[in-house]
């Protein structure tokens, strides 16, 4: 079957580094992004992987490993406004987009 | 520009009864879908359709129907609501399916089956 693990849960202090990881096994797979949601919210995309390496984009950089069915979003200076759930989605080999649970993200001053 | 727009917003139903989810976009977007997102699950995948005319189902399908008469325009109908399908149901759209195309989704709607 397919599956994407990630963290249920992390908290992270205001102004320090968080890096949030995804695993996944899908049938193929056509790109991996992550989306942002905050509570109550929609998700909204914030970055796509389709070739092996880091994505850099403002205070996000997203990584990915396809050998390790692998990636990683990576946070820094944390700010408050980022307190969120992070998923994660790959697209599979249909190119229907299999979705992590999502990891929520905790910031304390 | 509105980008995907839901209704409605929140809406309590009594098991057995029906209701359309209204789903529009403005994008001109060929991939429209519908998902259900539960406490400790990813989302799930309903129906989705890749063109107007066009609608096929995805992982979780069973008690709901679409229908895709224009491209702007994507309802999700509930025949007989039960309290299973008490959720947060989202519409997106994409311009197509391939590549990094982006899904844009709605605000959400949040049903409750009592």
């Amino acid at each position: 079957g397919q599956n994407i693990d990630q963290p249920t849960e992390m908290t992270a202090t205001e102004g320090a580094i968080v890096q949030i990881n995804c695993t996944y096994q899908t049938s193929g797979f056509n790109g991996l992004f992550w989306y942002q949601q905050h509570a109550g919210e929609a998700p909204t995309f914030l970055s796509y992987n389709v070739l092996d390496g880091l994505e850099e984009k403002g205070r996000f950089s997203s990584f990915l490993s396809r050998s390790k069915g692998y990636s990683y979003l990576l946070l820094k200076e944390l700010q408050m406004k980022d307190s969120a759930s992070y998923l994660c989605a790959v697209k599979d080999s249909n190119y229907q987009l299999i979705w992590g649970a999502g990891t929520k993200l905790i910031i304390k001053p | 520009n509105a980008g995907v727009t839901q209704t409605p917003k929140f809406q309590v139903l009594k098991t057995g009864q029906s209701m359309t989810l209204q789903c529009a976009q403005d994008m001109n977007h060929e991939y429209m879908s519908w998902y259900r997102q539960d406490p400790g699950m990813g989302l799930r995948l309903i129906h989705y359709s890749v063109g107007a005319g066009i609608t096929d189902q995805g992982e979780v399908p069973n008690g709901y129907n679409v229908s895709r008469s224009t491209t702007e325009d994507f309802p999700l109908r509930l025949l007989s609501a039960a309290p299973s399908q008490t959720s947060v149901y989202f519409c997106a759209s994409s311009y197509e399916t391939s590549g990094a195309n982006v899904l844009t989704f709605g605000a959400g709607s949040r049903l409750t089956v009592l």
